[in-house]
């Protein structure tokens, strides 16, 4: 059964710090690994991971991958109170593009 | 373009009732998900179809659940008869080969 562990589960910092996320993973089939932004809706997507070592990036937010330890992190530099928001981390185990959620991170940015 | 579309956006209901959440993919998407989201155990995946039809229901957590998907641009998901337990807040997703699925706003249901 695939799996996936994130942390910590929740985090509080001040504006302008910078965040680390984790995720860790299990899985038989490994396809991708997907990051999402949830507010008070709904999931919104983030990036999607599919090499080792590259680098993606999307403003203050970036995540990377690591095939050889199971791993993600994603980070945000010089957080905004906008970017209080439960994280979620997934991952395709390649069977007909299902994804396995972690519990994902609740980050609380205060100003 | 319209996202996934789910209705209605809340529901609240008395125990033995039963519940209807609806769903409209992602033109051209072919794979529809639907999740529950709790406190306790996070967004889990209860049944996904593909082209319509019914893949995989082993999340489904019991016969008072079924689901199904007439057409490419509608899926329907049932509890009956509800339960408390069963509140919790559900999603349907769609996506299409190698994409990253998309969620609708979601359905909050409240089953007293």
């Amino acid at each position: 059964e695939d799996k996936v562990v994130q942390s910590p589960l929740s985090l509080v910092v001040h504006e302008g710090d910078t965040v680390t996320l984790n995720c860790s993973y299990e899985v038989t089939n490994f396809r991708s690994l997907l990051w999402y932004k949830q507010e008070k809706k709904a999931p919104t997507f983030l990036f999607m991971l599919t090499s080792s070592g590259i680098e993606k990036k999307s403003g203050r937010l970036s995540s990377i991958l690591d095939k050889k330890e199971l791993f993600s992190i994603l980070n945000i530099t010089a957080t905004q109170t906008g970017d209080s928001a439960i994280y979620l981390c997934a991952v395709d185990g390649g069977s007909n593009y299902k994804l396995t959620f972690g519990k994902g991170t609740l980050l609380t940015v205060n100003p | 373009d319209a996202g996934v579309i789910q209705s209605p956006r809340h529901e609240v209901t008395e125990m033995g009732q039963e519940v209807t959440l609806r769903c409209k993919p992602i033109s051209g998407h072919d794979y529809l998900f639907w999740y529950r989201q709790t406190m306790m155990r996070g967004l889990e995946l209860l049944i996904y179809f593909n082209n319509n039809v019914p893949i995989d229901d082993s999340g489904m957590p019991e016969d008072r659940f079924s689901a199904k998907m007439p057409n490419a641009s509608f899926s329907t998901l049932k509890i009956q008869p509800s339960e408390p337990r069963d509140s919790a807040v559900y999603f349907c997703a769609s996506t299409m080969s190698n994409q990253p699925q998309h969620f609708g706003d979601g359905t909050r249901l409240s089953i007293l």
